[in-house]
């Protein structure tokens, strides 16, 4: 079956501080990968993806490359703000674009000023 | 950019007692809409799909009878947890996909069940 393994939070980092949230997956088939944001009181909304092997998905700071070799999907960002406080959730999906996805467990992230 | 609308945010209720939550796309059509399930320190789990017009399609080992999902419309579906006990107490959630050029799937705010 389909399954994400994301890195277990929380994760509190100091404003500038390196980000890196690990995520890693199995897949029937070849498939395409996401993380989704949730702030505080709001739906989760797409931040980045990447639909075949050694795309990279970058959005507002945050980059992920699509690694096939490690099946690894592993969250970035060179210096974080507290706007980016919020749980991190790393997905896929397999068999065309009806975003049927298979969620990892979420990595909540908080960064103090 | 598009919305999706969950309500309530937040229920508590007696067990025995039937929840409806109600997730609204608010400026699109959408044929298709999902529910999730979360419990805590747990992933997100997909319960069933939401098909305008035609029968819900549950994923494995959810209880259709219990979890009842209505798409009556383009911009409304529905879930009910009937006869709700402690153990249904989660988090909720439902998101709608929009098609079209720039295909992609928005979420609501989640409800947060607790059965007493």
């Amino acid at each position: 079956g389909n399954s994400v393994t994301q890195m277990e939070g929380p994760v509190t980092l100091s404003e500038e501080a390196f980000l890196t949230i690990n995520c890693t997956y199995t897949a029937t088939g070849y498939p395409s990968l996401f993380w989704y944001v949730q702030y505080p009181g709001e739906g989760l909304q797409l931040l980045l993806k990447a639909t075949k092997a050694d795309d990279k998905g970058s959005n507002k700071g945050f980059e992920a490359t699509y690694r096939k070799e490690t099946t690894s999907f592993h969250l970035e960002k060179g210096s974080v703000q507290v706007s980016d406080s919020a749980v991190y959730f790393c997905a896929l999906s397999v068999g065309g674009s009806n975003y049927k996805l298979t969620f990892g467990k979420g990595t909540l992230l908080t960064v103090n000023p | 950019g598009a919305v999706v609308s969950q309500h309530p945010s937040r229920v508590i209720c007696k067990s025995g007692t039937s929840v409806k939550i109600e997730c609204r796309s608010l400026d699109f059509q959408a044929t298709t809409m999902f529910w999730y399930r979360q419990f805590p320190k747990q992933s997100l789990m997909l319960m069933a799909t939401s098909n305008e017009g035609s029968k819900a399609t549950y994923e494995q080992g959810v209880e259709k009878d219990k979890f009842l999902i209505n798409h009556a419309s383009l911009t409304l579906s529905t879930l009910t947890v009937t006869s709700a006990h402690p153990e249904d107490s989660s988090f909720y959630i439902c998101s709608a996909y929009k098609e079209g050029q720039n295909e992609k799937l928005f979420f609501g705010s989640g409800t947060q069940l607790s059965v007493l």
